[in-house]
């Protein structure tokens, strides 16, 4: 069975810095797909960003950015430039084809002024 | 292009009651698939309808039970509620090819309190 790992429940970042956060996960499959949804207060879950594991080149969205380490089964979110706005939690999410998603336990992001 | 539509946004029922939560996906999206997110046990998938069958189910009991219309358009139920049903249900919809549209959208989520 597929699991995710988040090892940072909570960080913290000042606005206009830069911060990763951290994902693992454990798969015995080739092909499958990779997100990081954002969920703010609101608690609307929020596409970030996604991979596919067949891609070698690390996705990128705007300020937001991953390291995919295919073999190491790491996936972090790199954020640029925090705003105020992007103080959420963010979930990792491990998807094979066609299948559900499996989301890590979260990381509370705090973004400070 | 209007998002995942859930309703009602907020509900309390009274333990043995039941609850529907309807969900209405994107436009073209074929798949509809739930999620429970509760503060102990995190986001959890319940179930998955793609051309109104079932194709995937999580580890949750009978009393959670779902469909899906000729439109896309799906409702979850869940029976003789009880207190630990109490969480956010949020609905997600994806295009289902296969390919790139594999992305999961989800919508803002039903909050059910059980009391």
């Amino acid at each position: 069975a597929q699991t995710v790992t988040q090892s940072q429940p909570e960080m913290s970042v000042q606005e206009a810095e830069t911060v990763t956060l951290s994902c693992t996960y454990d798969t015995s499959e080739n092909n499958y797909y990779l997100f990081w949804y954002k969920q703010p207060p609101s608690r609307q879950m929020i596409l970030v960003i996604r991979q596919e594991a067949y891609k070698q080149q690390n996705a990128t969205e705007n300020r937001f950015s991953v390291n995919f380490q295919k073999a190491a089964k790491s996936f972090s979110l790199k954020i640029s430039d925090s705003q105020l706005g992007d103080t959420a939690m963010y979930f990792c999410a491990f998807m094979k084809q066609t299948d559900k998603l499996i989301f890590g336990t979260g990381t509370r992001l705090q973004v400070f002024p | 292009k209007a998002g995942v539509t859930q309703t009602p946004r907020y509900l309390i029922k009274t333990r043995g009651q039941q609850v529907t939560l309807s969900c209405s996906p994107i436009s073209g999206h074929r798949s509809v698939s739930w999620y429970q997110q509760t503060p102990g046990q995190g986001l959890q998938f319940l179930f998955e309808y793609f051309s109104e069958t079932q194709r995937n189910k999580g580890n949750f009991p009978g009393r959670f039970s779902g469909r899906q219309f000729s439109n896309s358009r799906s409702e979850m139920n869940v029976s003789t509620l009880e207190l630990g049903d109490s969480a956010l249900y949020l609905c997600a919809s994806s295009v289902a090819d296969g390919g790139s549209g594999n992305t999961i959208y989800f919508g803002e989520g039903s909050w059910l309190t059980v009391v």
